[in-house]
Order: C-alpha cells, then sequence, then structure tokens
C-alpha cells in the first residue's frame, strides 16, 4: 500500500520570498516521485520527477524538490515566488504494487497564493 | 506538438442522456487513463488501459465504461449520467504505467 500526504492544503507567500511545499509518501517499493502544477481552468502539468537517479531534481519555471528516503518526503521549493505561480500543486508517488502493476497516488493538493 | 486533446471542454446534460467524452493523444503512448476532479478529494481514477484492448477499472469506475480501440483514442462513455457524475474529467496519457503522465485540458460536465 502507499500514500502521499500534502501537509498543507493552502499555503501563501508574498512575491519574490522563498516558496515551500511539503509532500510526504509512504511506498513499500521504491517510488518515483511527481509534482504537477494546474492553472485555473487548466490541465495537470508536469513541473518535476524523481526517478531513482539523482535526489536533487530540478524543473521549469525554477522549481525544485529534494527526495529524501530517510524522511520520507518530496518537498517542492523556489527560492522566489512569481504572480503567475499562483496554483495548485499535487504530489504524486508511483510504485509497483505488485502482479506486474504500478499504482499512481494523487495527493489532495496544496493551493499556492502569491501577495504582491 | 505533444499532447492530449479532450472534447467537449465543456457539457451540460440531462440525466440519463448518454455521452461520450474523446480523448486523443499524439505521442503513441501505451498507457491512457481518465481522472476525475471533484473539490477535496483531489484526482481519482476512474478507469486507466494499458494497451489497446486492454482496459480495468480504478478507483470509482462506477457510472463509466471505456473502450481502447486504438491506440491513440481512448473515450469515456456515460450511458446514464447522473447528477453524482457533474465534475472535472481529465484524461491522461503516458510511455508505460507508472511512468509521468500527460494530461488533457479537462471536461467540465454538469448533469441536471
Amino acid at each position: 500500500a502507499q500514500s502521499v500526504t500534502q501537509l498543507d492544503s493552502h499555503v501563501s507567500v508574498s512575491e519574490g520570498t522563498p516558496v515551500l511545499l511539503r509532500c510526504n509518501y509512504s511506498s513499500s517499493y521504491s517510488p518515483s516521485l511527481f509534482w504537477y502544477v494546474q492553472h485555473p481552468n487548466k490541465g495537470l502539468q508536469l513541473l518535476l520527477k524523481y526517478t531513482s537517479a539523482a535526489t536533487l531534481v530540478k524543473g521549469i519555471n525554477g522549481f525544485e524538490a529534494e527526495f529524501k528516503k530517510s524522511e520520507t518526503s518530496f518537498h517542492l521549493t523556489k527560492p522566489s515566488a512569481h504572480m503567475s505561480d499562483a496554483a495548485e500543486y499535487f504530489c504524486v508517488v508511483s510504485a509497483y504494487s505488485g502482479a506486474g502493476s504500478y499504482q499512481l497516488t494523487f495527493g489532495k493538493g496544496t493551493k499556492l497564493s502569491v501577495i504582491p | 506538438e505533444a499532447q492530449v486533446t479532450q472534447n467537449p471542454r465543456y457539457l451540460i446534460t440531462v440525466t440519463g442522456k448518454k455521452l461520450t467524452v474523446t480523448c486523443s493523444q499524439n505521442m503513441n503512448h501505451e498507457y491512457m487513463s481518465w481522472y476525475r476532479q471533484d473539490p477535496g478529494l483531489g484526482l481519482r481514477q476512474i478507469y486507466y488501459s494499458m494497451n489497446v484492448e486492454v482496459t480495468d477499472k480504478g478507483d470509482v469506475p462506477e457510472g463509466y465504461k471505456v473502450s481502447r480501440k486504438e491506440k491513440r483514442n481512448f473515450p469515456l462513455i456515460l450511458e446514464s449520467p447522473s447528477p453524482n457524475q457533474t465534475s472535472l474529467y481529465f484524461c491522461a496519457s503516458s510511455f508505460a504505467q507508472g511512468y509521468e503522465q500527460y494530461f488533457g485540458p479537462g471536461t467540465r460536465l454538469t448533469v441536471t
């Protein structure tokens, strides 16, 4: 069994300040982890992914995330928030679930607000 | 341009009137999937397809049907829609199960 917990349902930051969106996971097998962003009235766009290579993963638009196995975390960060970063962010875990299948589990999402 | 397309983008219908939401991808992906997104519940998988002619239920399959006759297309069928199927629907595709998915723009369905 696996699960994903996004620790904050809503995060508010001022423009130009750092962004931290927290994600913890549990998985019986070595997972792949993803962050997606969803702007209003849009589909989900892949920000970055971890697939057992480098633990610090860089994505689009200046975002990065660090895979910490000991803490079972995959937090998303950005040094300086822009107004255009206001959106909902989803942490997703994918892992082998037996019988040749993979299970994909979405977090509930974190809504990021950026204050001018 | 690599993309997943869905049609229609918006649909208002009445209870019991059969409808189909189309999904098509141009990336030659093996795996395709349908999700619904509801406030407070996040994304939930309805059905998925590992390959042509291979489909399986996700977490919330009741009231939905799918088919995968061609690799690029994966339509979602609601034979007798009900108001509790009012939701935002997303189609997604990936190289294979477990890989990153590429999402369509969404279809907002309202059933009255």
